[in-house]
C-alpha cells in the first residue's frame, strides 16, 4: 500500500500570510506513460464534508479560489494557500489515486488555524 | 446539480450487519465509478471501497474485506454498502462520493455522510 505523511499536522498562521502543507508518498504516484501525479487535495470544514480543492497535483477544481495552489512530483507535494483568510480554516487532506488495483489512500490531515 | 444523498446509518451491536444506501441525482449515475469513505470521530479519512460503472470491478480496504460488499443499481441511481460482522472500529461517518469515469480517481462530489456506530 501506497503510504501518504503529510506535515506538519497542524498549522497557525496570520491573516493574509502564506500558508503551506505538505505531503508525502512511500512511492512515487507519478506515472510515466502521461507525465501525471495522481494526487489530490481536499479541504474539510467542521461538520462537513471534504470538497475537492486540487487534482493531478497542481490542477485547482472549478470555483476554487486562485490563492489555493498544489505543487509538486513523485513522491513530494505541496498544498499552497497564498493569502491565508478566516474562511480557510480547515483540515487539508492529500490523497493518492495511482495504486492500482484501485486500492487508494489519504494523508492523516493537516488543521489549520490563524494564528 | 450534482447531489449525493446516503441514508441507513444508525446504531448496531458488534457482530451486527446494516446496509447504507445513497441516492444520487444530477448526473449520468452510470457513467461513473463510485465510493464509500468513512471518517470515525474525530479521526482522518478512510477509503473504504470503489464500483466500476457496471459493477465488474469492486475493491476494498483490507480491513473490510469478507465483511462489506459494495453494489450499485443504476436503474435506480443508487449505490450500497452492505455491512455484516461490524466491529467497534468500524464506527464512523460513511460518504458515499463519486469518482472519475475513467477510473476511480479523485472523490468529488461527497455526501453529506451517515454516521453508523457499532456499540453494545
Amino acid at each position: 500500500d501506497i503510504v501518504m505523511t503529510q506535515s506538519p499536522d497542524s498549522l497557525a498562521v496570520s491573516l493574509g500570510e502564506r500558508a503551506t502543507i505538505n505531503c508525502k508518498s512511500s512511492q512515487s504516484v507519478l506515472y510515466s506513460s502521461n507525465n501525471k501525479n495522481y494526487l489530490a487535495w481536499y479541504q474539510q470544514k467542521p461538520g462537513q464534508p471534504p470538497k475537492l480543492l486540487i487534482y493531478w497535483a497542481s490542477t485547482r477544481e472549478s470555483g476554487v479560489p486562485d490563492r489555493f495552489s498544489g505543487s509538486g512530483s513523485g513522491t513530494d507535494f505541496t498544498l499552497t494557500i497564498s493569502s491565508l483568510q478566516a474562511e480557510d480554516v480547515a483540515v487539508y487532506y492529500c490523497q493518492q489515486y495511482y495504486s492500482t488495483p484501485y486500492m487508494y489512500t489519504f494523508g492523516q490531515g493537516t488543521k489549520l488555524e490563524i494564528k | 446539480e450534482v447531489q449525493l444523498v446516503e441514508s441507513g446509518g444508525g446504531l448496531v451491536q458488534p457482530g451486527g450487519s446494516l446496509r447504507l444506501s445513497c441516492a444520487a441525482s444530477g448526473f449520468t449515475f452510470s457513467s461513473y465509478w463510485m465510493s464509500w469513505v468513512r471518517q470515525a470521530p474525530g479521526k482522518g479519512l478512510e477509503w473504504v471501497a470503489n464500483i466500476k460503472q457496471d459493477g465488474s470491478e469492486k475493491y476494498y480496504v483490507d480491513s473490510v474485506k469478507g465483511r462489506f460488499t459494495i453494489s450499485r443499481d443504476n436503474a435506480k441511481n443508487s449505490l450500497y454498502l452492505q455491512m455484516n460482522s461490524l466491529r467497534a472500529e468500524d464506527t464512523a461517518v460513511y460518504y458515499c462520493a463519486r469518482g472519475g469515469e475513467e477510473g476511480p480517481l479523485w472523490f468529488d462530489p461527497w455526501g453529506q455522510g451517515t454516521l453508523v456506530t457499532v456499540s453494545s
